[in-house]
């Protein structure tokens, strides 16, 4: 199966924006994957939040505010989530999934911190 | 709102038959398009997707459990099961179900159950 690469922490400060990033191995392009993002607060179940695959192929959760956008750097083979305008409780884990071959494939997850 | 609850024993021990059971409430498992998946975390760890059935029968299962693995429904019930055999200290987890939306190329997680921990311990 494939390994999904997260970091495994980031931080940034109220009202900044945090690039979490999701880095496939180099025999899958992510031009080809929707890329889905999910959010884990400590103690509870993981929240959809959103999908990404264009500009023009993307979508967001229920309730998922418009803070949270997603986007994909093709020249380092990574899917990206952005938080504009960080809250205190948007400090979460963050998994990003792809589905190769009808196998889901989940990322180890980024803590990230709201100092 | 469909909500989903997880149920079954917290210990198993090693070498044994874990089993656990998924009920469905706010609605009918059979309502819709949808797939019903288990997906499990050990602690401190990441998500690792098990597998999902269809209320068909149907079922996907992740190759690395797929030797193990059985996931059933229960249409009667509003229920599925998942059942993993011969399980190790590394099955430790918390197990979580899923209601699973696949149209074209998207997949969705969404309801989650809140997660049942399962302990492989002598």
């Amino acid at each position: 199966q494939p390994v999904l690469t997260q970091p495994p922490s980031s931080s940034a400060s109220p009202g900044e924006s945090a690039r979490l990033t999701c880095t496939l191995p180099s025999d899958i392009n992510v031009g080809s994957y929707n890329i889905y993002w999910y959010q884990q607060k400590p103690g509870s179940p993981p929240r959809y939040l959103l999908y990404y695959y264009s500009d023009s192929d993307k979508g967001q959760g229920s309730g998922v505010p418009s803070r949270f956008s997603g986007s994909k750097d093709a020249s380092a083979n990574t899917g990206i989530l952005l938080i504009s305008g960080l809250q205190s409780e948007d400090e979460a884990d963050y998994y990003c999934m792809i589905w190769p071959s009808n196998v889901v494939v989940f990322g180890g997850g980024t803590k990230l911190t709201v100092l | 709102q469909v909500q989903l609850q997880e149920s079954g024993p917290g210990l198993v021990k090693p070498s044994q038959t874990l089993s656990l059971t998924c009920t469905v409430s706010g609605g009918s498992i059979s309502s819709g398009s949808y797939y019903w998946s288990w997906i499990r975390q050990p602690a401190g760890k990441g998500l690792e997707w098990i597998g999902r059935i269809y209320t068909s029968g149907s079922t996907n299962y992740n190759p690395s459990l797929k030797s193990r693995v059985t996931i059933s429904v229960d249409t009667s019930k509003n229920q599925f099961s998942l059942k993993l055999s011969s399980v190790t200290a590394a099955d430790t987890a918390v197990y979580y179900c899923a209601r699973t939306s696949i149209v074209a190329t998207m997949i969705r997680f969404d309801p989650w159950g809140q997660g049942t921990l399962v302990t492989v311990s002598s």
